[in-house]
């Protein structure tokens, strides 16, 4: 079975600019998760979609980031602009049942 | 609101050792608790999990009791391998699998 797929793996931007992140998750899995993990910290949930629609998104920033899930599917989040406090990893996450959840591999966000 | 509080690392053992890694936690209702562990250069994964007040999550050796009475979800293994060596988080879900929110992790270093 293919795990959570993400891309890219690494991305450096300057501040002010924007950026974008792809998601695929398991197959029939209908549940997607975005978090962002600082170094040191533990992920942080940013967004949770139950299909195509949006559960959770209380610690969105939304004046910056935005995301969304075509066709209940893959899933991209969105930066615009960055700001140097960005830097982190960023996770996408998929479950069957809400309980366990299946992360992929991450995006690291340098914003210089 | 929910918050995880876990013990700060690293933690440094010898083989066979007995680990103990700490979890506390504060939620409304009757959260799913969770550990993750995320080994070297791979993605978290889900270590065991326990969904009701006296549940034992196990697996791999590691075990976990959810105690209502104390708010936690210690991790315990009575005999620790150098291949053990990674980050341990624990994680709560609410009711319904909803507002994720993980520990701040705690890094195993077992040494030969």
């Amino acid at each position: 079975e293919a795990g959570v797929a993400q891309s890219p793996r690494y991305k450096i931007i300057e501040k002010r600019q924007s950026v974008a992140f792809w998601c695929n998750p398991i197959s029939g899995h209908a549940t997607l998760y975005w978090y962002q993990q600082i170094l040191g910290q533990g992920p942080k949930l940013l967004i949770q979609f139950q299909n195509n629609g949006v559960v959770d998104d209380s610690q969105l920033p939304k004046d910056r980031f935005s995301a969304e899930r075509l066709k209940g599917v893959d899933s991209t989040l969105k930066i615009q602009p960055a700001k140097l406090e960005d830097s982190a990893v960023y996770l996408c996450a998929s479950s069957l049942d809400s309980l366990e959840q299946f992360f992929g591999p991450g995006t690291r966000l340098t914003v210089l | 609101g929910n918050s995880v509080t876990q013990m700060e690392g690293p933690v440094t053992l010898s083989e066979e050792a007995f680990l103990t890694i700490n979890c506390t936690y504060t939620a409304t209702g009757y959260p799913s608790l969770f550990w993750y562990v995320q080994y070297p250069g791979e993605g978290l994964q889900l270590l065991l999990k326990a969904t009701k007040a006296d549940d034992k999550g196990s697996n791999k050796g590691f075990e976990a009791t959810y105690r209502k009475e104390t708010t936690s979800f210690h991790l315990e293994k009575g005999s620790v391998q150098v291949s053990d060596s990674a980050v341990y988080f624990c994680a709560l879900s609410d009711t319904g699998g909803f507002k994720t929110i993980f520990g701040a992790g705690t890094r195993l270093f077992v040494k030969a």
